[in-house]
This record gives C-alpha cells, sequence and structure tokens, in this order.
C-alpha cells in the first residue's frame, strides 16, 4: 500500500535552531517525493522535489531508499518558517495522483 | 496568471443540500484532482482527471460526484450534503510530465450544518 507518514502534528523550535521535518514512506516501485508548505491563508505551494535535489528558503531533502525516509531539514530555522509542511509521493503512471502525509505544523518562536 | 481558480471560496450548506464547487485551470495542464483536508489527516484525494472525459475515484469518493466536459474546468458536486463532509476542499492540477510540480486553488471553505 501506498502511504507516507509524518509523526510530528506539531514541531516548535526558536529562531535560529536547526529543523528537522520528518517523512517516511511506503511504495513498492520508485516514487516521486514532494514537500508542499502552506503558510498561513494561503494555498499549498511546492517547497521540494527529490528529483531536483535543491536547496528553497535553505531547507533541503534527501531521498533516502533505504530508510525510505525524506526528511526536510533547515540548519537555521526563521520566523517566517512558521507554516503547515506536507509530504507528499507520487506513484509512477499515477496519473497526477498525489498522497499526503498529516502533516507537520512548525511554529518558531523568537 | 490565474493559475488554479476555485469558487466558491466559503460556504454554508444544510443537510441534504446539493452544490457544485467549481474549478478552473489556464494552464492546460492535463491532470485535475480533488482533495479535501482535515484537521490531523492530511490531504486526502477525493476524485482526480487524467484528461477530458475520464475520470476516477480516489481514497474518499463517497459522497462526490465529478465530471471533466473540458480540459479547463473540473468540478465537484455533493449529492446530498452531510456533515461529515464540512472541510476545506482543494483542486489542483499538474501536467503529465515526470516530477511535475501540482498546482493548487485557494481552497472552499464548507461548513454543512
Amino acid at each position: 500500500a501506498q502511504r507516507v507518514t509524518q509523526p510530528e502534528k506539531l514541531l516548535s523550535v526558536f529562531k535560529g535552531a536547526p529543523v528537522e521535518l520528518k517523512c517516511n514512506y511506503s511504495y513498492s516501485g520508485s516514487p516521486e517525493l514532494f514537500w508542499y508548505v502552506q503558510y498561513s491563508r494561503q494555498r499549498l505551494q511546492l517547497l521540494l522535489r527529490h528529483i531536483s535535489r535543491e536547496s528553497i528558503k535553505g531547507f533541503t531533502a534527501d531521498l533516502n531508499k533505504g530508510e525510505t525516509s525524506f526528511h526536510l531539514k533547515k540548519p537555521f530555522a526563521q520566523e517566517e518558517d512558521s507554516a503547515m509542511y506536507y509530504c507528499a509521493l507520487r506513484g509512477y503512471n499515477q496519473g497526477g495522483k498525489l498522497i499526503f502525509g498529516q502533516g507537520t505544523e512548525l511554529s518558531v518562536k523568537p | 496568471n490565474a493559475g488554479v481558480t476555485q469558487t466558491p471560496k466559503f460556504q454554508v450548506l444544510k443537510t441534504g443540500q446539493s452544490m457544485t464547487l467549481q474549478c478552473a485551470q489556464d494552464m492546460n495542464h492535463e491532470y485535475m484532482s480533488w482533495y479535501r483536508q482535515d484537521p490531523g489527516m492530511g490531504l486526502r484525494l477525493i476524485h482526480y482527471s487524467v484528461g477530458a472525459g475520464i475520470t476516477d475515484q480516489g481514497e474518499v469518493p463517497n459522497g462526490y460526484n465529478v465530471s471533466r466536459s473540458t480540459t479547463e474546468d473540473f468540478p465537484l458536486r455533493l449529492l446530498s450534503a452531510a456533515p461529515s463532509q464540512t472541510s476545506v476542499y482543494f483542486c489542483a492540477s499538474s501536467s503529465s510530465s515526470r516530477e511535475t510540480e501540482a498546482f493548487f486553488g485557494q481552497g472552499t471553505r464548507l461548513t454543512v450544518v
């Protein structure tokens, strides 16, 4: 079965602290993995995709196929990073269907 | 660029009423989907479409109908609203390219009383 698990509902850190939002997935083939972010009162938007291996707003995510994980990391959190973060999976040839995790609310305190 | 547009933004329905949530995209995307967002459950797929005239069920399709008569539009119909359908609904579209990004509408907050 295809599944995405984000074990933390809420992650609260102080400004400047490192952040790691966990994401584990279950998929039998080679999935496409994404992180989407939803800032307050805004629509979901793409933050990262695993194939790009890019850093956006200081965030990085590495796909670990052995541990089936795609954790999101940032070395120094900023207050503007406070948002809801969703890890998502799309299977090969799945017609645009995304499977989302439960979401992690990140709160960065001053 | 309009992107993905959803209407209405807010709606209150009485139990048993029907309504249609509208979704339109202007990016000529083949794929369109409807999700509902509930606290602690993330986004769950209701229905999706890979092109005009083709639709399929997602994880939570009961109580909802869709159709895709054009590439641009993908309306979601609630046949007989129930309080369990109180949620925030998101429409999304994407191209058929691998690793493509999904673009989301701003959401419709629906309350069924």
